[in-house]
């Protein structure tokens, strides 16, 4: 799996839209863009994924460029319960059931 | 609730006492991980299993550590004569299988102090 780079901190206020980048720039055509979060002493939460087009759910937006090389998950509307560290995953989809690999992640802080 | 869950949530063992941990998948996920976390990093994957075969295993995971998932259902992971290295938390996570971008969910996960 393609490694990923993310800035070890971000503090955002609250009410305001979070933007946390990722750079992936090793990233191979068939792999996806996954961002979980794990909020302190809690085991990690899915948030979203995406392959090459821009995604959004109910938590968050993933607009990833075009190159694929970067991506970045928007919180349109932080709120306090939103501080959690968030990680960036570059997995391979090949038909094989493969485990997620974890980097050292973004520790986002909302402020209120 | 029918998330992952597991038990005990904390555990706290002496040096060379064996512990074992318990988690319950989503009712019909078919693969079942496990992994470990240390302060401060990243999970870090352990083992994982279809069914009831364990299919693929870390580095990680010593000879003292073991998993097993009898029945497909809830898997057991027993760390023998512990060490102070040890002490970590211990996440579970299931998907339902159908698809290699199924979505892992975890449990809260068993959180090990070794003394």
């Amino acid at each position: 799996d393609a490694k990923t780079t993310q800035p070890p901190s971000m503090d955002c206020a609250e009410g305001r839209a979070a933007n946390l980048p990722c750079n992936h720039s090793t990233i191979s055509g068939n792999e996806y863009v996954y961002w979980y979060r794990q909020i302190h002493s809690q085991g990690p939460q899915y948030i979203i994924h995406g392959l090459k087009n821009n995604e959004t759910n109910e938590m968050a937006s993933l607009i990833i460029t075009e190159d694929r090389k970067s991506s970045t998950l928007i919180l349109p509307h932080a709120t306090l319960r939103d501080t959690a560290v968030y990680y960036c995953i570059v997995r391979e989809f090949s038909g094989s059931a493969r485990q997620l690999t974890f980097g050292s992640g973004t520790q986002l802080t909302v402020l209120p | 609730d029918t998330g992952v869950s597991q038990n005990p949530r904390h555990k706290i063992t002496k040096r060379g006492q064996n512990v074992t941990f318990r988690c319950d998948p989503i009712s019909e996920h078919n693969r079942l991980y496990w992994y470990r976390q240390t302060l401060g990093q990243g999970p870090e994957f352990l083992t994982y299993f279809q069914n009831e075969a364990q299919l693929e295993k870390s580095r990680l995971l010593s000879d003292r550590f073991s998993a097993e998932r009898p029945k497909g259902s809830f898997s057991t992971l027993e760390i023998q004569r512990t060490e102070q290295g040890d002490s970590a938390m211990y996440l579970c996570a299931s998907t339902l299988g159908e698809s290699s971008t199924d979505t892992q969910y975890f449990g809260p996960g068993t959180r090990l102090t070794v003394l």
